[in-house]
């Protein structure tokens, strides 16, 4: 069971606009950064956002990240069928000493 | 090119144990923080260990004990002994590089293949 939470699925048609959510709490979310990535099944996972709202060289702005208190979101907009993917959201969690992933949620483009 | 390669994976019996490599190039290992992370088939990513560019190690509380990671300049790869091997370790393992100006994963190796069954 993840300690981040984020909703198994979103979905919306090409073009639109979504969200996706990533909860934690104080001793990971709440005084760490978050990163996300995106993984096509099959393949490896790649960076989309780090440090909660910055964007490697050669990600899309379409791509963007936010945190607020012990959440964070990813939006992502004008969809393109190229998006469909699962989207993970990670955080160090202090009280732990380690990694924390979300459980993912796979984005269907209808 | 910077990139990292794991392997090592493959069929061990329960109780069993494997050392899995991750070979980096294009970077020291031993400049960064690299990590370990799993994902058994049809589930998410999860972290199983790391090692920081000070040599402090972290483990994920399902794994202490069983598995030891460690780096080697001269090889310039990371490793990760397995012990005690169970059915719930069989998943991809990735290696990951942390980017210090970034905190977070930027380098992902393709992953290999561990499957734990008798």
């Amino acid at each position: 069971q993840s300690v981040l939470t984020q909703p198994p699925s979103v979905s919306a048609a090409p073009g639109q606009k979504v969200t996706i959510s990533c909860s934690g709490s104080s001793s990971n979310i709440g005084n760490n950064y978050v990163s996300w990535y995106q993984q096509v099944p099959g393949t490896a996972p790649k960076l989309l956002i780090y440090e909660n709202n910055k964007g490697p060289s050669g990600i899309p702005d379409r791509f963007s990240g936010s945190k607020s208190g012990t959440s964070a979101t990813l939006s992502i907009s004008g969809l393109q069928t190229g998006d469909e993917a699962d989207y993970y959201c990670g955080a160090w969690d202090s009280s732990l000493s380690s990694m924390l992933f979300g459980a993912g949620t796979k984005l269907t483009i209808l | 090119e910077v990139q990292l390669v794991e392997s090592g994976g493959g069929l061990v019996q329960p109780g069993g144990s494997l050392r899995l490599s991750c070979a980096a190039s294009g970077f020291t290992v031993s400049g960064y923080d690299i990590h370990w992370v799993r994902q058994a088939t049809g589930k998410g990513l999860e972290w199983v260990s790391g090692i920081g560019r000070g040599g402090d190690k972290y483990y994920v509380d399902s794994v202490k004990g069983r598995f030891t990671v460690s780096r080697e300049k001269a090889t310039n790869s990371l490793y990760l002994q397995m012990n005690s091997l169970r059915a719930d370790d069989t998943a991809v393992y990735f290696c990951a590089r942390v980017n210090p100006g970034m905190s977070a994963f930027d380098i992902w190796g393709q992953g290999t293949v561990l499957t734990v069954s008798s």
